[in-house]
């Protein structure tokens, strides 16, 4: 059975912290995804990256930093946490290569900044 | 940026009648999927469609996609309260899967017993 999970499903911090996000899938899935989740807004891209190292910029890169050093885990990075970055953070991967490729996602980490 | 749009934002009906949900996008893609989220949780891939089908089934969902119009809609025929959830679109405009997908606002549906 696929699997995504995240480090945590809810996490407290304060403003100015320096946040780590982890999400490991068990899939060898070429690519992952970090998504934000809030109320109206719907889910938003963040930071995607389709191999060991490489990243791309999502929608809403600012704020944000990503790390993928080995395939099965892409971290997402508050370099400075500021109370706007409250919010369900969602990880999603799929695999390369095919046309119609779903996305798996974890179940999510429900962070609030103080 | 925010493509699809689902309407309704909110759809309360009776266990066993049937829940239509609609989606709108804004640029071409390469195909559509729907999600199912329940409360809290991560989503669940429910269903894709290519821009070359019209209509695609599984089970007591029935999608359809007109690429005139830009738009899907999704139905779940005979809803059961296990149905709950919120629901939604999003589309990938590549392909492959690998740049992302965009996702609507989605709509909550709740099942009355």
């Amino acid at each position: 059975d696929v699997k995504v999970t995240q480090s945590s499903r809810y996490l407290v911090k304060r403003t100015g912290e320096k946040v780590f996000l982890e999400c490991v899938q068990d899939m060898d899935h070429e690519n992952m995804f970090w998504y934000r989740q809030d109320p109206g807004l719907g889910l938003r891209l963040i930071y995607f990256s389709y191999d060991v190292k490489m990243k791309e910029k999502g929608d809403i890169p600012e704020g944000y930093s990503v790390s993928r050093e080995k395939k099965e885990r892409f971290s997402l990075i508050l370099e400075s946490a500021s109370t706007n970055q409250t919010s369900m953070y969602l990880c999603a991967s799929n695999p390369a290569g095919g046309w119609d490729n779903e996305q798996f996602f974890g179940p999510g980490t429900r962070l609030t900044v103080l | 940026s925010q493509q699809g749009e689902e309407d309704p934002q909110a759809l309360s009906i009776q266990e066993g009648e049937n829940a239509t949900m609609n989606c709108s996008y804004k640029t071409s893609i390469n195909n559509l999927q729907w999600y199912r989220q329940n409360s809290g949780r991560g989503l669940v891939h429910l269903i894709l469609i290519r821009s070359n089908e019209r209509e695609k089934h599984s089970g007591r969902l029935r999608v359809t996609l007109d690429t005139s119009k830009k738009s899907s809609s999704l139905l779940i025929t005979a809803s059961r309260a296990a149905d709950t959830a919120s629901y939604f679109c999003a589309t990938d405009p590549s392909g492959g899967g690998a740049d992302g997908l965009t996702f609507g606002k989605g709509t909550h549906l709740i099942i009355q017993p």
